[in-house]
């Protein structure tokens, strides 16, 4: 079974300052997806950006980027020019990349709370 | 463009009683799947979906059911409610169909569920 594990419960940043969240995973398989989602008060789960494991090129979606460490099996989110609307819980999450075996089923982290200062 | 649509979206339950919660997707997405959301743990899956009437269990399973009869719907039955399941429960759908095809889940809003 895949693991996912978010080792910062709470982070925080200034507004317009960078951080970086780090997930890291624990897999056999070779082929898979993962994913940064994002979770306002609102409780919606919104995507911030995914990654396919056979890609080298690590994703990036205007602000968000993320360094993709296939070997280590790291995963991590850097924001840029932090917005005070960033703030949330950030959730990364895994999926085989097989529909067969994985349909909707994902692999979560704990969570990281991210709050951004003014 | 409604998407994944789930209700009730706050529910209070006394200990034993029993209560579905609705999920429905206008995507045609073939597979659906519950999770459960509670502090520290990021969210879990219970219940999921390949197709109408094919239902499997996920990490949580235990004190929920589920059914599949028609693509659109997967509701989510707590038989006799417990204060373990005090927690945010989450819809979701995909398709394989999708294109790009980048494995990305469609959720619902979620409901909060307390159980006294």
């Amino acid at each position: 079974a895949q693991t996912v594990t978010q080792s910062q419960p709470e982070m925080s940043v200034q507004e317009a300052e960078t951080v970086t969240l780090s997930c890291t995973y624990d897999t056999s398989e070779s082929d898979y997806y993962l994913f940064w989602y994002k979770q306002p008060p609102s409780r919606q789960m919104i995507l911030v950006i995914r990654q396919e494991a056979y890609k080298q090129q690590n994703a990036t979606e205007n602000r968000f980027s993320v360094n993709f460490q296939k070997a280590a099996k790291s995963f991590s989110l850097k924001i840029s020019d932090s917005q005070l609307g960033d703030a949330a819980m950030y959730f990364c999450a895994y999926r085989s990349a097989p529909w067969e075996t994985s349909g909707s089923r994902l692999t979560f982290g704990e969570g990281t709370q991210l709050t951004v200062n003014p | 463009n409604a998407g994944v649509t789930q209700t009730p979206k706050f529910q209070v339950l006394k200990t034993g009683q029993s209560m579905t919660l609705q999920c429905a997707q206008d995507m045609n997405h073939e597979y659906m799947s519950w999770y459960r959301q509670d502090p520290g743990m990021g969210l879990r899956l219970i219940h999921y979906s390949v197709g109408a009437g094919i239902t499997d269990q996920g990490e949580v399973p235990n004190g929920y059911n589920v059914s599949r009869s028609t693509t659109e719907d997967f509701p989510l039955r707590l038989l006799s409610a417990a204060p373990s399941q005090t927690s945010v429960y989450f819809c979701a759908s995909s398709s394989s169909a999708v294109r790009p095809n980048t494995g990305e889940l469609f959720f619902g809003e979620g409901s909060r569920l307390t159980v006294l």
